[in-house]
């Protein structure tokens, strides 16, 4: 099991600010980095899967940044919409392993 | 193409009593995964199937067992029902541990 931590467990931004957030993960062993954003009432929906130390993933208005040596990735959220209200996880993969482990995940909420 | 597709949505069982629920993944995707999300919890690991294989098993009581079958479908079945068994149960496919992986709507058991 790995020991996955996301932070801050919440957070209320305004309409068209940016925010990020933080996974931290053992760096030890590490293959590969998922993002999930998970809306209510509906399924987890992957935004990115990331391997590369200082690879940078984008997607629309949001991307996200690795890095291995130190264990994290950050999410950036730029001009955040109330569509962006969701629950966002990460699940690094270590490895040799074949499943996720998900931390608890940043629950955003954007307020028009 | 189809997604993920969890049976039942929703159910309802008691103390004791024991449940089997359904996955079917997407075509082709040989890797199935089970997770429980209970209220203030993230998803928690179950197991994982490859090829009708159970590579990997979280920390959960023997009550919670599962099996794939040659079509990829899988199932879980959890016996002797306690009543913090009561949880949404996601399931997930992928090509393999490192692509993305697709949930289903899960199914949200209530024990009584």
């Amino acid at each position: 099991i790995l020991n996955v931590e996301q932070s801050p467990q919440s957070l209320h931004v305004q309409e068209g600010d940016s925010t990020n957030f933080t996974c931290s993960f053992p760096s030890s062993n590490f293959y590969a980095l998922h993002w999930y954003r998970w809306e209510t009432a509906k399924s987890p929906e992957a935004l990115f899967v990331m391997t590369l130390n200082g690879d940078e993933k984008k997607k629309g208005r949001i991307s996200a940044t690795l890095n291995t040596k130190e264990g994290y990735s950050y999410l950036y959220i730029k001009g955040s919409q109330p569509e962006d209200s969701a629950t966002y996880l990460c699940a690094p993969l270590g490895t040799g392993a074949n499943n996720l482990f998900f931390g608890t995940g940043t629950r955003l909420t954007v307020i028009p | 193409k189809a997604g993920v597709t969890q049976t039942p949505r929703y159910l309802i069982k008691t103390r004791g009593q024991q449940v089997t629920l359904s996955c079917s993944p997407i075509s082709g995707h040989r890797s199935v995964s089970w997770y429980q999300q209970t209220p203030g919890q993230g998803l928690q690991f179950l197991f994982e199937y490859f090829s009708e294989t159970q590579r990997n098993k979280g920390n959960f009581p023997g009550r919670f067992s599962g099996r794939q079958f040659s079509n990829s479908r899988s199932e879980m079945n959890v016996s002797t029902l306690e009543l913090g068994d009561s949880a949404l149960y996601l399931c997930a496919s992928s090509l393999n541990s490192v692509t993305e992986a697709f949930f289903g709507q899960g199914t949200r058991l209530t024990v009584v």
